[in-house]
């Protein structure tokens, strides 16, 4: 079946313009996570989704990013105005969380850059 | 907050010879622990993954092994091959909650 998707998978942006990012979890996976990977570096995470439950948004860095997850499906992750800090690649992940299997699986990324 | 750390950063093996990298955390209701390989520019894959109430799991040539009372757990790679090079992160996670990643480690198997 199809996996996780992500659009666009590359975006440039000039500083202080805004962003959105797309993502297209596995059909009837109920977690849906974002994370940000900078060059070289590991995952930092950035917001997790379950359900109809309120999101756990302690990852995010500023209050100029924000997700939603509309109809517990495609989510969207939100960068405002834009800072050359926020160039990294995005990525996107879904659980099924069903019976305890957690495996998450990953998207192909959106990779973002700020000039 | 759950930390995880991960050890070492960079790790050189001949082909053949095993690797062993080390990951710590420090939240004890963590319960379960994945294991991931990111080659380069691609998206990071589900290697192994282990449980709280499991003290080691084994698959072909990767196996993990978990001490809850320390808090570490540990991926072992026997008989690498040059396709196992990739960096390998590990992750500690309340049933499928907010995963903390640890930094990675960089595996380069030499042939």
């Amino acid at each position: 079946g199809a996996g996780v998707s992500q659009s666009p998978s590359n975006k440039v942006t000039e500083k202080g313009k805004d962003v959105e990012l797309r993502c297209d979890p596995i059909s009837g996976h109920t977690a849906l996570y974002w994370y940000r990977q900078s060059l070289g570096q590991g995952l930092e995470f950035l917001i997790y989704f379950q359900g109809n439950s309120a999101p756990d948004k302690s990852g995010l860095p500023s209050d100029r990013f924000s997700a939603e997850r509309t109809g517990g499906s495609v989510s969207t992750l939100t960068i405002q105005r834009t800072q050359q800090e926020d160039s990294a690649v995005y990525l996107c992940a879904s659980s099924l969380m069903a019976s305890g299997n957690n495996e998450q699986f990953f998207g192909p990324g959106t990779r973002l850059t700020v000039l | 907050g759950e930390n995880v750390e991960q050890h070492p950063s960079t790790l050189s093996v001949q082909e053949g010879d095993s690797a062993v990298i080390k990951c710590t955390y420090s939240d004890s209701a963590s319960n379960y622990f994945p294991w991931y390989k990111q080659e380069l520019g691609k998206r990071p894959q589900l290697i192994i993954d282990i449980r709280s109430n499991v003290g080691e799991k084994k698959d072909q040539r990767i196996a993990v092994t978990l001490n809850k009372t320390a808090k570490h757990f540990s991926l072992h790679i026997t008989e690498t091959q040059p396709e196992d090079s990739a960096v390998y992160f590990c992750a500690a996670s309340y049933n499928g909650q907010n995963f903390v990643f640890g930094p990675g480690t960089r595996l380069s198997v030499l042939p």
